[in-house]
């Protein structure tokens, strides 16, 4: 158990709709890292928060949207589904956010769009 | 951004040394070099990461040529539930800015027998 905790654990929804996946990095980690893990585009970094501020922007479609709130969990937002959206959603959080640190990943959302 | 290359995949036998090798020869003196696995339908595992000099720790080795051009992940008796992806990724310093986020490749998919 890394210690970060993902919700849902699937999601299932149409083409169309707009979902939010939730994240609880692990006790005291200031940074949150959002990546997408499809089957064609392997894992691929999204966007990363550090104490509520964006701090590095990765390729994160305009239709997708996310924040870090005061308490540290962060919420990723993805709207206009697209088949092409459906894919596993891995959040990570790390002490520092540094290069010089781990990043501890949650089991992953798998999305759905049908 | 830098590169790394690795074999897509590996074999090994349970019990035995698993050296996995990877190439980064335009990886500059900043750039962090860290190791990640990823078992079956799990999110992505920090393994290890170093600079410049080998480093160990419970999990494995990290062993990293006097260039730092390539560097190479050492199990020292692979498990069956060693058997995952590898991924050798540069934590890179962009600009003088730290920032954590992973670029992750193919990955090197290790299978171990019994």
């Amino acid at each position: 158990d890394s210690g970060v905790t993902q919700t849902p654990k699937h999601l299932i929804t149409a083409t169309g709709q707009r979902v939010t996946l939730r994240c609880s990095p692990r006790s005291g980690d200031l940074s949150v890292y959002w990546y997408q893990q499809s089957l064609d585009q392997g894992l691929q970094f999204l966007i990363q928060y550090y104490n509520g501020e964006e701090r590095a922007k990765g390729n994160i479609l305009e239709r997708f949207s996310a924040q870090q709130f005061p308490d540290l969990h962060s919420e990723l937002n993805l709207s206009s589904l697209e088949l092409g959206d459906s894919a596993l959603y891995f959040c990570a959080s790390s002490p520092r956010g540094n290069q010089n640190t781990e990043a501890f990943f949650g089991q992953g959302t798998r999305l759905t769009v049908v | 951004d830098a590169k790394t290359t690795q074999p897509n995949s590996m074999e090994s036998n349970e019990e035995e040394p698993v050296h996995l090798p990877c190439n980064h020869s335009t990886i500059s003196g900043t750039d962090y070099i860290h190791w990640y696995r990823q078992l079956p339908s799990q999110g992505p595992e920090y393994v290890i990461h170093g600079l410049t000099s080998n480093v160990n720790n419970r999990m494995a080795s990290l062993a990293i040529a006097e260039d730092r051009k390539s560097s190479t992940l050492i199990l020292h008796r692979a498990t069956l539930r060693d058997a995952a992806v590898y991924y050798c990724i540069l934590n890179l310093n962009a600009g003088g800015t730290s920032y954590g986020k992973l670029t992750f490749g193919q990955g090197t998919i290790l299978t171990v027998h019994p």
